[in-house]
């Protein structure tokens, strides 16, 4: 595997449901994110993790859990979703060394469907 | 705070049409700017960076410079081809921001017909 990969690719659930989606980067980066992408809406970042601390928390609900248990593994908890909340979630990952810039690599993202 | 504004879609434009999507952004420092691509069904990839006044990054055709006095960061390509059929969006990164934040505009969908 190369880049940056996200599983499921698709996930449908009830409200009622507990899900997770995972993420994991192959590019030995220390920085990953999560964004929300909803349809007619601008790209919202959810979270930032850098040297697996968390950075910023964009004032995602609670009903959203990220967790980073070392810098190549990113997950996003899930449970009682809202209709609202689907939408394609999208990981990325970068190089973070001192406020110098390097690009974000994003992987194929999970559509998810909450009924 | 920081906001990147890009023209609204969809733009709809022949084959070997010139196509230009402008950007224009706010930053209090100095921030380093990008173009990333949605194709159908995917993430977003980089196009093109810049990362200081002046700078032009290219890639696939594309072309865009950092204009600092204007502070824009318009996409051009001179050919399009129905390929480039995607969502384009601009974003800025603020060096001084922990994690190189990104901060995106709204996205601009371009249509290529044969």
């Amino acid at each position: 595997e190369t880049g940056v990969t996200q599983t499921p690719r698709h996930l449908v659930m009830g409200m009622t449901n507990k899900k997770s989606l995972k993420c994991e980067q192959h590019l030995g980066h220390n920085a990953m994110y999560w964004y929300k992408q909803s349809a007619k809406k601008p790209l919202e970042l959810m979270f930032v993790y850098s040297l697996e601390e968390r950075v910023e928390n964009n004032s995602v609900p609670s009903r959203f859990s990220p967790e980073c248990p070392n810098s190549s593994h990113l997950f996003l908890h899930l449970h009682t979703l809202q209709p609202e909340d689907s939408a394609l979630y999208l990981c990325a990952s970068s190089q973070a060394s001192g406020g110098a810039y390097n690009e974000q690599f994003f992987g194929p993202g999970t559509r998810l469907t909450v009924l | 705070g920081d906001s990147v504004t890009q023209m609204e879609g969809p733009v709809t434009l022949s084959e070997e049409a010139f196509l230009t999507i402008n950007c224009t952004y706010t930053a209090t420092g100095y921030p380093s700017l990008f173009w990333y691509v949605q194709y159908p069904g995917e993430g977003l990839q980089l196009l093109l960076k810049a990362t200081k006044a002046d700078d032009k990054g290219s890639n696939k055709g594309f072309e865009a410079t950092y204009r600092k006095e204007t502070t824009s960061f318009h996409l051009e390509k001179g050919s399009v081809q129905v390929s480039d059929s995607a969502v384009y969006f601009c974003a800025l990164s603020d060096p001084g921001a922990a994690g190189n934040k990104l901060t995106f505009g709204g996205g601009t969908r371009v249509l290529v017909k044969p």
